[in-house]
Formats: structure tokens, C-alpha cells, sequence
């Protein structure tokens, strides 16, 4: 059964450093998104992209933050300046049409020091 | 915004019960998914439902959407260790946004 695929799994990174965070969304879907954790509390939505470009971002969402689809099979999510709140887990989405569930990808535990 | 209360926060059954979670939201639902989630682990799609009175069926797990009480419920029929995890709904967020709203979750242990 096709799958959203996220790499890497866990990422170590010093305090200011960029990171990028890589998935790859399932074949033929349309819309992708990314989603954190903070551990112990609840899933919370970044942002959302659409027709190669963002159609929906939230408050956390902010300059720090980007997204792009480089190919046709990549999306990133790129943290240019980590600080130590962005220690979380990382999960892409994506679904075919608007109707249709949104489905995760196994994640990345982003571990800032 | 859209916030969704899960009930229990946790439950413990032994191998064999049945079992019965709930999402109650704020605000009126449009979409409703539940998802599974093993520790430290992605969320697995189990269950979208879309329409009042809506009830869905796999395996041993049925969903349903009362959209009159802005609730659904996820009932589990004799449950086994591999139901064991962490249940949480989402919804779709309010006025056509994308975005995935989520309860906290309800963490299901099932004993042996």
C-alpha cells in the first residue's frame, strides 16, 4: 500500500544551526502538509501546500520556516535557525483531494541541543 | 478556533472487552477522522466519517458521527493487544481550511 516515507527519522542539531526535514509524499496526491508534536502534547498544524505553493500556514509557521517541493516527489520543511522549542516530532501529510483523509508519515524526532 | 475533547485520557482493559472512546467538539463537524498511533511512531488512517449519523466499520472497530451532540464515538469489539496505542481524532478546521485540528489522544492499554 503506498505510503508518505520521511527522512531522516531522528535529527540531532545544535541550537541555531538550519535543518531540513525531507519527505515524500504518496505518488499522485495533490496536497501535502506538515504537522508537529511537542511531546505530551497534541498534534498541531504548520502548514499546508498546494499547486507549489502554500495555501494555509499557522501562528508557528513563522519566518524561521519554509516549505518547498524541489521535484516531483520531494517535500521539505526547512527550519533556518533552531531554537530549543523546536524540539518536536515532525510529520508530512498528504492527500488527493479535499475530501479525502490525510495520511502521515512515520515522522521525525527533531531533538535541538 | 475548533478544540476536540477526548474521553478517557487512558484505559486499561483486559484482552477480550469491549470498549468505547469519545471526541467531542467544540463546534460544528464537518469532517471527522480517527487515527492510531503507536508510541513515538506516525499516525495510521483508521476511520473518516463526513455525515451525521455516519457509521463506519473495519474490522472490529465502528465509528460514528452524532452531529447534533458535535460528537463520535470509536467502539472496539473484543479488543486484543494489537488494538493497544494511542486513538486520536482530528476534524477539519472551521470555514473551508485545510488544516487538521486534533484531540489530545487516549492512550489504550490491553493486557493479556
Amino acid at each position: 500500500e503506498p505510503e508518505v516515507t520521511q527522512t531522516p527519522s531522528h535529527q540531532v542539531t545544535q541550537m541555531g544551526q538550519e535543518v531540513i526535514l525531507r519527505c515524500v509524499p504518496i505518488s499522485n496526491h495533490l496536497y501535502f502538509y506538515w504537522y508537529r508534536q511537542i511531546l505530551g502534547q497534541k498534534v498541531e498544524f504548520l502548514v499546508s501546500f498546494y499547486n507549489n505553493e502554500i495555501s494555509e500556514k499557522s501562528e508557528i509557521f513563522d519566518d524561521q520556516f519554509s516549505v518547498e517541493r524541489p521535484d516531483g516527489s520531494n517535500f521539505t520543511l526547512k527550519i533556518r535557525s533552531t531554537k530549543l522549542e523546536d524540539s518536536a516530532m515532525y510529520f508530512c501529510a498528504s492527500r488527493g483531494f479535499r475530501n479525502q483523509p490525510q495520511h502521515f508519515g512515520d515522522g521525525t524526532r527533531l531533538s535541538i541541543l | 478556533s475548533q478544540e476536540l475533547e477526548q474521553s478517557p485520557q487512558s484505559l486499561i482493559v483486559q484482552e477480550g472487552k469491549n470498549l468505547t472512546i469519545n471526541c467531542t467538539s467544540s463546534k460544528t463537524l464537518y469532517g471527522l477522522y480517527w487515527y492510531k498511533q503507536k508510541y513515538g511512531e506516525g499516525l495510521i488512517f483508521l476511520m473518516m466519517l463526513q455525515k451525521g449519523g455516519e457509521e463506519k466499520s473495519h474490522e472490529k472497530i465502528t465509528a460514528k458521527l452524532d452531529e447534533k451532540k458535535q460528537q463520535s464515538s470509536l467502539h472496539i469489539t473484543a479488543s486484543q493487544p494489537s488494538h493497544a496505542g494511542i486513538y486520536l481524532c482530528g476534524a477539519d478546521d472551521q470555514g473551508g481550511s485545510e488544516k487538521l485540528v486534533f484531540g489530545k489522544g487516549m492512550k489504550l492499554t490491553v493486557n493479556p
